[in-house]
């Protein structure tokens, strides 16, 4: 199994511009959550899905956020416009189910750096 | 609401001396814990993790920890460390709505291993 995949691995921009992120979970996990990791915050989790689903997205910082989930295989992350605070390493994550002790598998995150 | 205190943001072993990870949780109910690790530029990978089963946990790599109801603690224990251990460590526990999938995350312990 090639685990939880996310691209792209590194992505440098400017203020202003359109930043997507993708992910692609564990062929048969049902369930995917975004996470955003900085220094002053730690990990924060933005939004999961639940069968393509979004279930809560009260972590969504502002609007300019936004995540969607076409299928069981293919979630990304959006920010339009990104802002030089946007920068952190924001990892994608999936488990099969929501209950309280499952675990849940991480990719390797993209590195988001807003010049 | 839940949460968790990793007692210690930074903590330096010698190689071939015991590791501990201090953890404190808050839940008003019997939670699931976790320990996740994170190799420097690497996603979070389960070390181990604490369902109301057997309250000493043991995970991969010979690391373990015991839950201690009393004490609300979930301390990372390992006997000896191995350099290939440094890395940042999180103590997590899962959401107490049940069944949301959301976890916890504490503020992370760097270990440092020094020959």
């Amino acid at each position: 199994d090639a685990g939880v995949i996310q691209s792209p691995r590194h992505e440098v921009t400017e203020m202003g511009q359109e930043v997507t992120l993708r992910c692609k979970p564990i062929s048969g996990h049902n369930s995917l959550f975004w996470y955003r990791q900085t220094m002053m915050r730690g990990l924060e989790l933005l939004i999961y899905f639940n069968n393509n689903v979004p279930i809560d997205d009260s972590g969504m910082p502002e609007d300019r956020f936004s995540a969607k989930m076409p299928n069981a295989s293919f979630s990304t992350l959006k920010i339009q416009p990104s802002e030089p605070r946007d920068s952190a390493v924001y990892f994608c994550a999936s488990s099969f189910g929501l209950a309280g002790n499952n675990e849940q598998f991480f990719g390797p995150g993209t590195r988001l750096t807003v010049l | 609401a839940q949460s968790v205190t990793q007692l210690d943001s930074h903590v330096s072993v010698s190689e071939g001396t015991p590791v501990l990870l201090r953890c404190n949780y808050s839940s008003s109910y019997s939670p699931s814990l976790f320990w996740y690790v994170q190799h420097p530029n690497k996603g979070l990978q389960l070390l181990l993790k604490y369902t109301s089963a057997a309250t000493l946990v043991k995970g991969i790599n010979g690391f373990e920890a015991e839950f201690k109801k009393s004490e609300t603690s979930f301390h990372l224990t390992k006997p000896s460390a191995h350099m290939s251990d440094a890395a940042e460590y999180f103590c997590v526990v899962s959401d107490e709505a049940g069944n949301t999938g959301k976890l916890i995350f504490g503020q992370g312990t760097t270990l440092q291993v020094k020959p």
